[in-house]
């Protein structure tokens, strides 16, 4: 149980297009979503929490524009990167908490989505 | 506020001999502490989690950490490491809607 999907796995892009990456809890709901950022070789970096019917809250940093989060159901978080460029090219993670299990604090991660921004 | 350090950036064992990851938190609140690993190009996977019951938590794939409150501490350890052990491993703590993450510990397991 507690599988967090993603999609895509690896999209390459022009510069100026824009990507929308999908995070889905297959088997749980998800009131509350988060959106990381990966540079090779370093930890998770916490972009934005996605919260289902509300909007998004960025950390400081983070341009809200360049990086749309859209939480429209309890199972489905996504992120636009918004006319991408090469510094966009990084590593996507995101993860879910299960709202209605025994253990509310155990956030389960998505395999991840790479972006490459040519 | 809260932090956590992971004392190395990596850690070399050779295959069949043990293994152990640091953790050291600081946390205004009483927090819970995860230890996840990823494989290269893979997401997190969850290996144990701490949650204020017993002490020494056993995870998965013979992995186990002990919180130590006094030390502020959460070591990952395993008595026997594998090849397919090696992959970084990042010590979390979470309280709250607040989760914060260790740098991560590159683990190479040398056969």
């Amino acid at each position: 149980g507690a599988v967090v999907s993603q999609h895509p796995s690896w999209v390459i892009c022009k510069s100026g297009t824009s990507v929308k990456i999908e995070c889905r809890s297959l088997d749980f709901q998800a009131t509350t979503m988060f959106w990381y950022r990966q540079f090779p070789k370093q930890s998770l970096m916490l972009m934005a929490t996605s919260n289902e019917g509300s909007k998004a809250t960025y950390e400081q940093g983070v341009e809200k524009d360049k990086f749309l989060i859209n939480h429209a159901s309890l199972t489905l978080s996504t992120l636009t990167v918004t006319s991408a460029h090469p510094e966009d090219s990084s590593f996507y993670i995101c993860s879910a908490r299960d709202s209605g299990g025994p253990s509310t604090d155990t956030q389960y991660f998505g395999p991840g989505t790479r972006l490459t921004v040519l | 506020a809260q932090s956590v350090t992971q004392l190395d950036s990596h850690v070399s064992v050779s295959e069949g001999t043990p293994v152990l990851l640091r953790c050291n938190y600081s946390s205004s609140y009483s927090p819970s502490l995860f230890w996840y690993v990823q494989h290269p190009n893979k997401g997190l996977q969850l290996l144990l989690k701490y949650t204020s019951a017993a002490t020494l938590v056993k995870g998965i794939n013979g992995f186990e950490a002990e919180f130590k409150k006094s030390e502020t501490s959460f070591h990952l350890t395993k008595p026997s490491a594998h090849m397919s052990d090696a992959a970084e491993y990042f010590c979390v703590v979470t309280a709250g809607n607040m989760l914060t993450f260790g740098g991560g510990t590159r683990l190479m397991v040398k056969p």
